[in-house]
């Protein structure tokens, strides 16, 4: 099946910083979508984004399908952006099923 | 409000004692799925629908059912529980099979003793 891969695994900020997320993938993908599962376990959905680029506030993200990699970016990061993010992608076969890389864990720090 | 709604939000239970996780979606999705976290395993899915009455499994089903009566519900369905079914569950749904985003439910954690 396809192959999700994330970095860095984890990530300390001050507040205030900016940082890269970066999610690889290993064939070609219908659907990306980048999640933030707070604290609290809820998964948050940040962009659908199978190619392109969008903007959200502070954050935005980029699908370079055809390199099969996407970023997203998170500019002056607060506390309250702390939590795991997940790149998840659907491929091209029948089922929608979402594969999920393991996550990166971002820590801001006051 | 769109979104996606699951109860009980916690439960814990002793295994073997039957319960129902209910999945509820108010955006005429045709396209629902269940999906299990557990650290150091990350999300599987568990079973999926494409639409009424059509389900399949998934990566995970073994120890699960589901059904698909209602469009708007898809439960989830551990006849006998057992300690390796202590999970974080989620449920999710998209406007039907294919390139569509898919939206998820608040989360269900669940602890079988």
């Amino acid at each position: 099946g396809i192959q999700v891969e994330q970095s860095p695994p984890d990530l300390i900020l001050q507040e205030g910083a900016n940082s890269t997320l970066r999610c690889n993938f290993s064939d070609s993908v219908n659907n990306l979508q980048w999640f933030h599962q707070n604290p609290w376990g809820q998964l948050i959905n940040l962009f659908y984004i199978p190619s392109g680029t969008k903007q959200n506030g502070r954050l935005s993200a980029t699908t370079v399908a055809t390199e099969r990699y996407s970023l997203l970016y998170i500019s002056s990061s607060q506390t309250t952006d702390s939590g795991v993010y997940f790149c998840a992608v659907q491929d091209t076969g029948a089922n929608s099923k979402l594969t999920f890389g393991k996550g990166i864990t971002l820590s801001v720090r006051p | 409000e769109a979104q996606v709604t699951q109860n009980p939000r916690y439960l814990i239970t002793v295994t073997g004692k039957k319960l129902t996780v209910t999945c509820s979606q108010n955006m005429n999705h045709e396209y629902m799925s269940w999906y299990r976290q557990d650290p150091g395993l990350g999300l599987r899915q568990i079973y999926y629908s494409m639409n009424v009455e059509v389900t399949d499994k998934g990566d995970v089903p073994e120890g699960y059912k589901v059904s698909r009566k209602e469009k708007r519900n898809f439960p989830l369905i551990l006849e006998s529980p057992s300690p390796n079914q202590t999970s974080l569950y989620f449920c999710a749904s998209s406007l039907a099979r294919g390139a569509y985003e898919q939206y998820f439910g608040p989360g269900t954690r669940l602890t079988v003793t």
